[in-house]
């Protein structure tokens, strides 16, 4: 059973539009939720992240919003540029159960427009 | 560039083959970890090591043997693998056993077709 969902495996957006990602979790404990880039033939590389005593961390062009009482999170990138069109996985850890074990998500694959 | 390669980046194998994955990290990094993706699935850990212990097994059958030699290198052995096997196995390597703001370093991957 999914603990981390991305139910949007593909986002279009036109360049210079915000580009909005969502992630859901299903699990309580999560307490640090990571967001990672990954273009075709590269490993991920690591974007951005949010502790769970946070509900917003902001990174020049990308934010990420948690609402945990929804236990969802967000990643807004904005203005989006066609360097951005890559999967975006979302992640989350808790301390309690060894903050090394990352759950991913499927990801969402971005295309941004020209 | 990441600083965390791996060899070989495409590998087919027959059922009965053995092969390895190499995984290099040139961060100073004291752990490694094994990770795989299987077509529209998620990344799924499969082994950890700190400081060239094995720290985590993630019910991963036996056919996958991982080997730390030292903290910059890392093999997974590969024997008598079954076609579900195939899937992308990507090596990550952090500072530390990740802690809040700690992150995984990726390398690119080897993609693996069993045959």
């Amino acid at each position: 059973d999914q603990q981390v969902k991305q139910n949007s495996p593909s986002l279009s957006v036109q360049e210079g539009r915000i580009s909005i990602l969502n992630c859901d979790y299903t699990n309580s404990m999560f307490d640090y939720f990571l967001w990672y880039k990954k273009y075709p033939a590269e490993g991920p590389t690591f974007l951005i992240s949010i502790s769970s005593i946070k509900d917003k961390n902001e990174d020049g062009r990308f934010t990420v919003f948690l609402n945990k009482s929804a236990k969802h999170l967000s990643l807004h990138i904005v203005p989006s540029q066609p360097g951005d069109s890559a999967v975006y996985f979302c992640a989350a850890s808790s301390a309690g159960a060894g903050s090394y074990q990352l759950t991913f998500g499927k990801g969402t694959k971005l295309s941004v427009i020209p | 560039e990441t600083g965390v390669t791996q060899t070989p980046r495409h590998l087919v194998m027959g059922m009965t083959n053995k092969k390895s994955l190499k995984c290099e990290q040139h961060l100073g990094h004291n752990a490694m970890y094994w990770y795989k993706q299987s077509a529209k699935k998620p990344l799924e850990l499969m082994f950890v090591y700190s400081l060239e212990e094995r720290v985590e097994n993630n019910s991963v059958p036996s056919r996958f043997s991982p080997e730390c030699p030292n903290s910059s290198h890392l093999f997974l052995h590969l024997h008598t693998l079954q076609p579900e096997d195939s899937a992308l196995y990507l090596c990550a390597s952090s500072l530390e056993l990740l802690s809040k703001g700690e992150t995984q370093y990726f390398g690119p991957g080897t993609r693996l077709l069993v045959l």
